[in-house]
């Protein structure tokens, strides 16, 4: 069984529309997790969920808008999307938050390919 | 804020040689974490480390955490192609995050 899924696996669109990610997680955790990573393959966190609460928004245009439905569920809806958006979205969980001194490790779904184009 | 530096960014080898990688952080870590990456795929937990000093192996990998908690390395010994990817340290923050590191990808010609 897949611990954590994305779907899609590929979204290719043009520039303006508007486009969702989902991400389930079945390991019981009680975070989660959006990531961007640009083609530099710098690993950004974007927002963090625990418990279906928002924790973290890293300064991310509010053009992006993560809901969790639940706590197995993250997603990402984008609207108007730019052509600087372009990039590997990652889904991760963790049993918890990311405390100074977790030890709590990251498991991350399979990626959503995003091109705008 | 909180940084995570890797170096080198790119390392080309033969396979049979051996590798290394630097994780250098801003602030001293409670633990460190190494993530693998492989090409197309997503960043899977290799391994994490508590103890200043502390040094773990994994088959041909060792994992060394300094002893003020500032710094870590990998250590790839004898590559080979399947150790091809982008290796990521992470660390624990206040904020409530796990920082990662700028990763270090690895190549590896037969």
């Amino acid at each position: 069984d897949t611990a954590v899924s994305q779907t899609p696996k590929y979204l290719v669109t043009q520039m303006g529309n508007d486009k969702s990610i989902k991400c389930e997680q079945n390991l019981g955790h009680d975070t989660m997790y959006w990531y961007k990573q640009d083609s530099k393959k710098f690993l950004k966190i974007m927002f963090s969920y625990n418990n279906k609460e928002l924790i973290i928004n890293e300064t991310v245009p509010n053009r992006f808008s993560p809901k969790s439905p639940d706590k197995a569920h993250l997603n990402l809806h984008i609207n108007s999307l730019e052509l600087g958006d372009s990039a590997v979205y990652f889904c991760a969980s963790s049993r918890r938050l990311a405390g100074v001194s977790s030890t709590d490790t990251q498991y991350f779904g399979p990626g959503t390919r995003l091109t705008v184009l | 804020g909180q940084q995570v530096m890797q170096i080198p960014q790119y390392q080309h080898v033969q396979e049979g040689e051996d590798f290394t990688t630097y994780c250098n952080s801003s602030t001293t870590l409670s633990n460190i974490q190494w993530y693998k990456q492989r090409p197309g795929g997503h960043p899977v937990f290799l391994i994490q480390l508590v103890k200043s000093g502390e040094v773990k192996k994994q088959k041909r990998l060792t994992f060394q955490f300094g002893e003020a908690k500032k710094n870590s390395s990998l250590h790839i010994t004898a590559t080979q192609t399947t150790d091809v990817g982008t290796y990521f340290c992470a660390g624990p923050s206040s904020s409530d995050k796990l920082i990662f590191g700028t990763g270090t990808r690895l190549q590896v010609f037969p």
